[in-house]
This record gives C-alpha cells, sequence and structure tokens, in this order.
C-alpha cells in the first residue's frame, strides 16, 4: 500500500515564502505529483517530480528525493490567492496517483 | 482550453434511487479516473481506464458502483441504490501517460452528490 504525510494546516503572511513537506513510503515509485485546490473547486497541476532535485516553475518550486521518501512544495512571494490546498500525490508502482489529505494554507495580510 | 467535462454538477436524490454521472475527458487523453472527495477521506480513487480498459476500480463497492468507458468521449460513474454515506464530490480526470513521461491530470468541476 501507500502512506502519504503533509500537515493539516499552514500559515503565512503575504510576501513571505512557506514550504509545504510530504513524506510517503510507496511499493514502487513512478512520480509525485503536487496539486493546488480552491475551496469549492477542482484541483489543478502544479508540478511533477520523478527524478531527484529541485523543479521551478514561476513562483513555485517542488523538490524530491526518492531515497528519503520526501517532497516539498516552495512557495515564494505569497499572495493572498494562494489561500488553498496543497495536495501531494504519489504515483506508486501501479501507475496510479494516491492523494495525501492535502495542506490547508492559508495567507493572511 | 481544453477541459474535461462533468455532468451534473449538483445532484439531490433519495435514498435507493439510481444516480448516473457522466464525464467528457480531454480529446486525446489515454487516462481517465474517478475520485470521490470528501472531507473525512480526502480523494479516494474509485476506478482507472487506460485506452478505455478498466485497469483498477478495486477502491469501489463493488455491489452498488460501476464505471464504464462506453467510448473515448464518455466514461460513466453508476450508483445503484444510493445510500446517505455516499454523499462527496466525485471527480473525474483525465491524462496522457507516455513512456513514464507525465504531464499531470486535468480534473472536471466535479459532481457533488448529496443523498438525503
Amino acid at each position: 500500500g501507500q502512506n502519504i504525510d503533509q500537515p493539516t494546516e499552514m500559515t503565512a503572511t503575504e510576501g513571505a515564502i512557506v514550504q509545504i513537506n510530504c513524506t510517503y513510503q510507496t511499493s514502487g515509485f513512478n512520480g509525485l505529483f503536487w496539486y493546488q485546490q480552491h475551496a469549492g473547486e477542482a484541483p489543478t497541476f502544479l508540478s511533477y517530480n520523478v527524478l531527484d532535485g529541485l523543479e521551478e516553475k514561476g513562483r513555485f518550486s517542488s523538490f524530491l528525493s526518492r531515497s528519503k521518501g520526501y517532497s516539498y512544495l516552495l512557495l515564494k512571494e505569497l499572495q493572498m490567492k494562494d489561500s488553498a490546498s496543497y495536495l501531494c500525490a504519489v504515483k506508486g508502482g501501479s501507475y496510479i496517483p494516491t492523494f495525501g489529505r492535502g495542506t490547508s494554507l492559508i495567507v493572511h495580510p | 482550453d481544453a477541459r474535461v467535462t462533468q455532468t451534473p454538477r449538483h445532484k439531490v436524490t433519495e435514498m435507493g434511487q439510481e444516480v448516473t454521472m457522466r464525464c467528457q475527458p480531454i480529446l486525446g487523453h489515454n487516462t481517465v479516473f474517478w475520485y470521490r472527495q470528501t472531507m473525512m477521506q480526502g480523494l479516494e480513487l474509485l476506478a482507472y481506464f487506460r485506452n478505455r480498459a478498466p485497469l483498477d476500480d478495486s477502491g469501489m463497492p463493488k455491489d452498488r458502483f460501476s464505471a464504464e468507458m462506453p467510448d473515448a468521449t464518455l466514461a460513466t460513474l453508476k450508483i445503484q441504490p444510493s445510500e446517505p454515506r455516499d454523499s462527496a464530490v466525485y471527480f473525474c480526470a483525465s491524462g496522457f501517460d507516455f513512456s513514464g513521461a507525465d504531464y499531470g491530470y486535468t480534473f472536471g468541476s466535479g459532481t457533488r452528490l448529496t443523498v438525503v
């Protein structure tokens, strides 16, 4: 089976940097996704990592360490619109993405 | 922008009734998922299709749920009979898996189901 852990909730200040961690245990590994989900909306794709290292996309970056079963999503220059749930999902040996429970990020002025 | 279309957006039904949810995946995508989302359980996989073939439905209660892809433009999820515990948001997602490269999956807007 698969086990994915992320913090339930985080708060941060507008303009700051926040790091959302995700640890996982899987049978096989074929990639890790980060999704953003605003309240009442569908998840939207942010990033995909399959090799170790950092992937940068504008204000968002995602890091992966396969040996440690660890990833983080880094959000820079936080904006109020970044308040959302951030979902870590791992594609294991079955190639099916399993989602974590999500981290609710609250950005305040 | 290409999008995954789900219908209906909202459904309220009485316990025991049949519910059918429909999904039109993005043209050209070869992978379709059905997920259910609740506050308690988060996103749970119900069914997975690749090239219209069902590959995994182990997360789906077989006695009442069924998922099909009659053609490449339509995926359906049926619940018969529905129960109050089925109340949730049901998402369809599609994507294109190619030789290990992956660009994420696109989710539909979801069907919010309430069974009373």
